[in-house]
């Protein structure tokens, strides 16, 4: 079935680096745009970044431009976020979802299960 | 920073009918894209509720409805039950800020 496995979550040091992957499965990955979107503890959702479905397009929000960047490897099926100069508050699940496109236009239509980064001394 | 402003708590009895609002600005819900809708179950990521202001992917009962007009977008869940009981978010895409999407500030929907 369609799937988005997150992994590579975990407690780093402020400053310290860190890279989640996103592994996707059920469905054509080279054909879609991919989303990052983490969710601080008991608060909201936060989008973080896009990728266009070949990778010649990406965006940031401006909490994270310039310290995050957003990839994909469409042989692999994965999407990957690299986080440099980690601050307190990008402590946060990071969700990894699916642009539906077509009828769906800009909707996240599918997510992963979420992976914890937590940035502590 | 949620530009999208929703109530932050509606209840309502099983059986009943709730709505939740979401109230955005000219640069967003106002200049005409689509809001989409999303429910989180405690402790589980977000899932597509609504798409495109009032139309459900498949498998999202028909108790779950959508409207939108001028900067505001409201969802309706018509029969409250017990497994509705979650946050909703809604979302749309921006046009003005330092991010491309905007999500709501969460409802906490609760069956009393």
């Amino acid at each position: 079935q369609v799937q988005l496995v997150e992994s590579g979550g975990g407690v780093v040091q402020p400053g310290k680096s860190l890279r989640l992957s996103c592994a996707a499965s059920g469905f054509t990955f080279s054909t879609y745009t991919m989303y990052w979107v983490r969710q601080a503890p008991g608060t909201g959702l936060e989008w973080v970044a896009l990728i266009s479905y070949d990778g010649s397009n990406k965006y940031y929000a401006d909490s994270v431009k310039g310290r995050f960047t957003i990839s994909r490897d469409n042989s692999k099926n994965t999407l990957y976020l690299q986080m440099n100069s980690l601050r307190g508050e990008d402590t946060a699940v990071y969700y990894c979802a699916r642009r539906g496109g077509g009828n769906y236009n800009d909707a996240f239509d599918i997510w992963g299960q979420g992976t914890l980064v937590t940035v502590s001394s | 920073q949620s530009v999208l402003t929703q109530p932050p708590s509606v209840s309502g009895a099983p059986g009943q009918r709730v709505t939740i609002s979401c109230t955005g600005s000219s640069s967003n819900i106002g200049a005409g894209f689509d809001v989409n809708w999303y429910q989180q179950l405690p402790g589980k990521a977000p899932k597509l509720l609504i798409y495109a202001n009032i139309n459900r992917p498949s498998g999202v009962p028909d108790r779950f409805s959508a409207s939108k007009s001028g900067t505001s977008a409201s969802l309706a869940i018509s029969g409250l039950q017990a497994e509705d009981e979650a946050d909703y978010y809604c979302q749309s895409y921006d046009s003005s800020l330092s991010v491309l999407y905007v999500f709501g500030t969460a409802t906490k929907v609760t069956v009393l």
